[in-house]
This record gives structure tokens, C-alpha cells and sequence, in this order.
């Protein structure tokens, strides 16, 4: 059975400050995505990675996979109020359709 | 606006009570899930298709139907509400990954309060 754990579950961080999200999975994994959701809202993709040693940049995040060690990160650079979220991981295997959660890391953000 | 709709947005059922979320997608995508999201343990898939006449059981499938008659639909049933089954509920679609970027897009949900 495919597990997807992340670290850590709540982050409080200072704005400018940098900081890592982590997502480990059990098994092999076809495509590793990252969603940000506000309160309330629904799941904003901010990634899709596909294969090792990927890596993508979209202003203040970045994502990264490692499939050997299966692990993807996403790290915050110089954090701003803006970002404040929760972010989540997910992963497929085998059949596209079935996504497979890891339980969100909630990210706050401080002047 | 193409994407994923859900109906209702907001929904209070008693105890027993069965009732129909709608989810539709305008975007001709083949699979189509859905979820339920709880505080503090992520989304867990329900129930998933991936094609019309195609469905199969998530992780969480208990005291919930599922039918895939067209490409556009898939309506979630409760059959009998229970208030272990208050949640926000998510559709979500996706085409095949044929292309090296195809992704999910979800809806805006439905939250569901069973008494």
C-alpha cells in the first residue's frame, strides 16, 4: 500500500526567512505533485515532477524529486505573508487516475 | 469557464438521509475521482473512473455510490448519511498521462455536515 508522509506537519517562519518541506513516499511513484490550498479553497497545482533529479522554480518555491531515495522537497526561499497555506504533496503509481495524499504541511508565515 | 463544477457548494443532511454530489467537467478528461478531505489526514480517495461505465473503489468507498455514464458526469451518492461522513468532499479530472504535463484539476468542493 502506497503511503506518503511530510514534514513537518506546521511550520511557522519569519518572513525572509528560508525553510524546506519534505515528502517521502513507500513505493515506486510515477509523478509526484505538489498542491497549495488556501482556507477554504480548493487544490492549486503548483508542480508536477516526473523524473529523478527533477527540478522546477516558480518565484519563491522550488521542487525537487529524488526517485532513488523517494523523496521530493519543496523550499521556500525568503518566505513572504503571501505564501502562508497549506501545502500538499501527492503521488501516483500504476493507475493515473488514484492520487495518494500526504497529510499537508500548513504553513505560516510572520511579519 | 472550462474546469470542474460540484454541486452543492454547501449541504446539511440528517442522519439517514441520502442525498446526490454532482460533478461535472467540461474538459472531455477520461479519469475522474473523488475525494474527501478531514482535518489533519489529507485527501483519500472514494472512489475513482476512468472512463464512462468504469469505476472502481478508493481507499475510503464505504457508504458511498458511484456511476460514470458519460464522460462529463460522475455523481457521488451517500446512501444513508452518517456524521462519520461530514467532510468537504473534491471532484477532481485528468486526462490520461499521455503528455509529459497533464495534471489534475479539482473543484471547488462541497462541504458536508451530516447531524
Amino acid at each position: 500500500e502506497l503511503k506518503v508522509e511530510q514534514n513537518p506537519l506546521f511550520l511557522s517562519m519569519q518572513e525572509g526567512k528560508n525553510y524546506t518541506i519534505y515528502c517521502n513516499y513507500s513505493t515506486t511513484s510515477d509523478r509526484l505533485y505538489w498542491y497549495r490550498q488556501d482556507p477554504g479553497k480548493s487544490l492549486e497545482s503548483l508542480f508536477v515532477l516526473l523524473s529523478n533529479g527533477a527540478v522546477k522554480q516558480e518565484g519563491r518555491l522550488m521542487a525537487s524529486l529524488d526517485t532513488k531515495a523517494r523523496l521530493s522537497t519543496l523550499h521556500i526561499t525568503a518566505a513572504v505573508h503571501d505564501l502562508s497555506a497549506t501545502y500538499f504533496c501527492a503521488v501516483t503509481t500504476g493507475t493515473a487516475s488514484k492520487l495518494t495524499f500526504g497529510t499537508g504541511t500548513r504553513l505560516q508565515v510572520t511579519l | 469557464n472550462a474546469g470542474v463544477t460540484q454541486t452543492p457548494k454547501f449541504q446539511v443532511l440528517k442522519t439517514g438521509q441520502s442525498m446526490t454530489l454532482q460533478c461535472a467537467q467540461d474538459m472531455n478528461h477520461e479519469y475522474m475521482s473523488w475525494y474527501r478531505q478531514d482535518p489533519g489526514m489529507g485527501l483519500r480517495l472514494i472512489h475513482y473512473s476512468v472512463g464512462a461505465g468504469i469505476t472502481d473503489q478508493g481507499e475510503v468507498p464505504n457508504g458511498y455510490n458511484v456511476s460514470r455514464s458519460t464522460t462529463e458526469d460522475f455523481p457521488l451518492r451517500l446512501l444513508s448519511a452518517a456524521p462519520s461522513q461530514t467532510s468537504v468532499y473534491f471532484c477532481a479530472s485528468s486526462p490520461p498521462h499521455r503528455g509529459l504535463e497533464d495534471g489534475y484539476t479539482f473543484g471547488s468542493g462541497t462541504r458536508l455536515t451530516v447531524v
